[in-house]
């Protein structure tokens, strides 16, 4: 089983700043099938980014995904207000079962 | 579009077995280019993947709940149900179905909005 870490647990920064978190897999994440998903209070993960890059419909370009093999980067170039968040990595690169990361809280400095 | 919505009993005895079901509508959970997936996040906790149920039903579930799990599908009514047995305080949680995408290496692109439930005497 693939263990994701995620770091760091928590991020604190301003509207208008760029995050980025990052992801770490215990071994090899095959074919880059790693997905990131944000979650708000009370709401189910929303899918942003599939295939380490590839961004979701609908989700804006100000998200975007990067990094291969064990390492994993999720960058928001520019915070809206909205983007203040839980954010989850998942691995599917392997059979099941597929594992997520712990979660990175992006909170509002 | 596709929606899913989770239901069943938002309380469950310990020792007894949990029974939730997904219903999906916008879509037919007899597409083959879909896996349909159960997931649950613990009060303040991260996302455990639970398992999955492919339409020719062939499931896989996670090992470390494997000896409890038991998913199924009803293609007539567009639902997909879990089945969770000898409950503890620990399976409490929020429970969610989702779509998987991508084939056998999948990705969850749609979600119900969850369910709670809560194991209690």
């Amino acid at each position: 089983e693939i263990v994701l870490t995620q770091s760091p647990g928590t991020l604190s920064l301003s509207p208008g700043e760029r995050a980025t978190l990052s992801c770490r897999a215990s071994q090899s994440v095959s074919s880059s099938y790693l997905a990131w998903y944000q979650q708000k209070p009370g709401q189910a993960p929303r899918l942003l980014i599939y295939g380490a890059s590839s961004r979701a419909t609908g989700i804006p370009d100000t998200f975007s995904g990067s990094g291969s093999g064990t390492d994993f980067t999720l960058t928001i170039s520019r915070l809206e207000p909205e983007d203040f968040a839980v954010y989850y990595c998942q691995q599917y690169g392997s059979s099941p079962p597929y594992t997520f990361g712990q979660g990175t809280k992006l909170e509002i400095k | 579009q596709v929606q899913l919505q989770e239901s069943g009993p938002g309380l469950v005895k310990p020792s007894q077995t949990l029974s939730l079901t997904c219903t999906v509508s916008g879509g037919s959970i007899n597409s083959g280019s879909y896996y349909w997936s159960w997931i649950r996040q613990p009060a303040g906790k991260g996302l455990e993947w639970i398992g999955r149920i492919y339409i020719s039903g062939s499931t896989n579930y996670n090992p470390s709940l494997k000896s409890r799990v038991t998913i199924s599908a009803d293609t007539s009514k567009n639902q997909f149900s879990l089945k969770l047995s000898s409950v503890t305080a620990a399976d409490t949680a929020v429970y969610y179905c989702a779509r998987c995408i991508g084939g056998w290496y999948c990705y969850f692109d749609y979600w119900g909005q969850g369910t709670l439930v809560t194991v209690s005497s």
